[in-house]
């Protein structure tokens, strides 16, 4: 079945430092892919997608390219700041059904000043 | 409003008493979603709805749990005799439902807790 997997948090970095969070895959057909974000106090909302293979999805100075041959979904941004402390979630949709996200378990990021 | 609102944020119930999650959507998006959130684990998906009927409700645990949706906006997610481990964040989102996949807005969530 369809299922994603990424790292185990939390995430310790310091601010400036360069983050990844890693996310693979397991999908029938072609997927699309997203990294959702959930800042303390909020709601989830979209950071970023991707709907075919070699894409790469950006916004606020994070990037994730979609990898079929090693089935991964990886989010990086080259300097993190406070304000990006959050939990982040990536997700995927089939299509099959559109509307159904199967998300991963999520990753706590905590950065220091 | 804005966004998506849930209410209550939250609630205390003891084990076997019935509770209701209401989710208020974004004005205009014909779809609505309900996930559940537990502790250190990803969204599981409850139910999805199209304008009021619910298409996929395959995701629901057990027939206590039931959603409706009136007038193709508010919705209520129910949850009959609960149990412990129904304590969960209970995640409503809603998107417009064209082709393709449509960016679904989530609102904060009911955080319930059965004792």
């Amino acid at each position: 079945g369809n299922s994603v997997t990424q790292m185990e948090g939390p995430v310790t970095l310091s601010e400036e430092a360069f983050l990844t969070i890693n996310c693979t895959y397991t999908a029938t057909g072609y997927p699309s892919l997203f990294w959702y974000v959930q800042y303390p106090g909020e709601g989830l909302q979209l950071l970023l997608k991707a709907t075919k293979a070699d894409d790469k999805g950006s916004n606020k100075g994070f990037e994730a390219t979609y990898r079929k041959e090693t089935t991964s979904f990886h989010l990086e941004k080259g300097s993190v700041q406070v304000s990006d402390s959050a939990v982040y979630f990536c997700a995927l949709s089939t299509g099959d059904s559109n509307y159904q996200l199967i998300w991963g378990a999520g990753t706590k990021l905590i950065i220091k000043p | 409003g804005a966004g998506v609102s849930q209410s209550p944020s939250n609630k205390v119930t003891e084990k076997g008493k019935d509770v209701e999650l209401r989710c208020d959507p974004i004005s205009g998006h014909t779809a609505l979603y309900w996930y559940r959130q537990s502790l250190g684990q990803g969204l599981e998906f409850l139910i999805y709805f199209q304008g009021n009927s619910a298409p996929d409700k395959s995701g629901l645990p057990s027939d206590r749990f039931s959603a409706e949706r009136t007038g193709g906006s508010v919705s209520t997610l129910t949850i009959q005799r609960t149990q412990q481990e129904d304590s969960a964040v209970y995640l409503c989102a809603s998107s417009f439902m064209t082709s393709g996949y449509n960016e679904q807005f989530f609102g904060p969530g009911t955080r319930l807790t059965v004792l």
